[in-house]
């Protein structure tokens, strides 16, 4: 069976300074996909990043970076220099394939994060 | 955008009484997905559709059902709505090519 695990449930940080979030999955699939959304105040779900199995290199966007490593089933999210506009709540989802090519996500329960500044 | 709306927004109900959620979509895309948001247990799937007439159940399908008579639209229909099915409703499409979801704005439902 499948799970993501967000431990963080909320996180506070100072404007500017850095922050990462923890996401921990659980597959038996070989191929799967994760991926992290980002949830602002305004409550729409906005698509951040997409990783496949095959593919642990890290990936930077901005100030944003993913770490992926298979060793540890970890996705983890890094915000760097923390801006006021990252308070959201963030949630790590994993897809795993299906025989109707859904590929259902399955999301953890979330990070609230508030950037104080 | 991904040309995804939900209707109505907003909606608060009777126990007992009947909800339709609606959700269309501008882009002809196969896969669409009920879910439905509560604190402290993120995003579930409520139903799923891979296409016109084919659609299966997700983790919470109790008490919901779903109908696809066209591409474009994916009804969510409570038959006799419970004060436990309040919820922000979201819709979602995946594109045939990548994998991610993208989602309508919600739909916020009270049920009293």
């Amino acid at each position: 069976a499948q799970k993501v695990t967000q431990a963080q449930t909320e996180i506070s940080v100072v404007e500017k300074e850095d922050v990462t979030l923890d996401c921990v999955y659980e597959t038996r699939d070989t191929t799967y996909y994760l991926f992290w959304y980002k949830q602002p105040p305004s409550g729409e779900l906005v698509f951040l990043i997409r990783r496949n199995s095959f593919d642990e290199q890290n990936e930077i966007s901005g100030r944003y970076s993913w770490n992926f490593q298979k060793s540890t089933s970890s996705f983890n999210f890094t915000i760097t220099a923390s801006q006021v506009v990252d308070s959201a709540v963030y949630f790590c989802a994993l897809s795993e394939l299906d025989q109707t090519g859904a590929n259902n996500l399955f999301f953890g329960t979330g990070t609230r994060l508030t950037v104080i500044p | 955008d991904a040309g995804i709306t939900q209707s109505p927004r907003h909606k608060v109900t009777e126990t007992g009484t009947p909800v339709t959620l609606r959700c269309h979509q501008t882009e002809n895309h196969r896969y669409m997905y009920w879910y439905r948001q509560d604190p402290g247990h993120g995003l579930r799937l409520i139903h799923y559709s891979y296409g016109v007439k084919d659609t299966d159940k997700g983790e919470v399908s109790d008490g919901y059902s779903v109908s696809r008579s066209k591409t474009e639209d994916f009804l969510l229909t409570l038959e006799s709505a419970t004060s436990s099915q309040t919820s922000v409703y979201f819709c979602a499409i995946r594109p045939t090519v990548g994998n991610e979801q993208y989602f309508g704005p919600g739909t916020r439902l009270t049920v009293t």
